[in-house]
């Protein structure tokens, strides 16, 4: 069964850092999201991606936070300058066109800034 | 007042036992629903979408009352492996976003 997968797994780095988070979400799906979920919290929506541009987001994914689909596989998250409190876990989700809004998860990044 | 609001538990409960859980969501435009299970530092998977009329997945059954914006799950004949966390998702129509609104999540402790 296809699976979405992710990049890496565990990702430490220092504040004010760049990252990237990849992602390559299930080959015929056509819409694409990142969210995050804080250790003890619930998962919150960040961005979503279609036809090679953020269709919505929400108000955590500011102007650090950037995303792109360099080719036509890969999705990628980028912070340009991390703080402590986007230590988080990552997870990526695609979903197809004709399946309503059931969205299928990857394993996630566990992002930890220091 | 949370959007999407679960009884975080946890539900301790025997194999073999059947236990339901609860949701109320806030926004009544909210048109798509779905139960997400999460395990321990895992991503959330989809365990099953919720439909008016309800519906029903082997052991496991969803309802849905849009009038009280609530939402349930039935799991019958508790697993050792059902133990985990239950999310409770919603999707909003009215603000154009089509994005999962997830629950905080109710945990689930099936013991021998």
């Amino acid at each position: 069964e296809p699976e979405v997968t992710q990049t890496p797994s565990h990702q430490v780095t220092q504040m004010g850092q760049e990252v990237i988070l990849r992602c390559v979400p299930i080959s015929n799906h056509l819409y694409f999201y990142w969210y995050r979920q804080i250790l003890g919290q619930k998962v919150e929506f960040l961005v979503s991606f279609y036809n090679n541009e953020i269709s919505e987001k929400s108000e955590i994914f500011d102007d650090q936070f950037s995303v792109e689909r360099p080719d036509g596989s890969n999705f990628t998250l980028k912070i340009r300058s991390t703080k402590l409190e986007d230590s988080a876990m990552y997870f990526c989700a695609s979903r197809p066109r004709d399946r309503g809004y059931e969205q299928y998860f990857g394993p996630g990044t566990r992002l930890t800034v220091t | 007042r949370k959007e999407v609001e679960q009884d975080p538990g946890p539900f301790n409960v025997p194999e073999g036992a059947t236990v339901a859980f609860n949701c109320t969501y806030s926004n009544s435009a909210s048109q798509s629903f779905f139960w997400y299970r999460q395990d321990c530092r895992k991503e959330p998977k989809l365990l099953m979408s919720v439909y008016s009329s309800g519906n029903e997945d082997g052991r496991f059954t969803a309802q849905l009352n849009r009038a009280s914006q609530y939402i349930s799950l039935l799991i019958r004949d508790s697993k050792l492996s059902d133990s985990a966390t239950y999310l409770c998702v919603v999707v909003h129509m009215d603000t154009g976003r089509r994005a999962l609104t997830f629950g905080s999540g109710t945990r689930l402790q099936v013991q021998p």
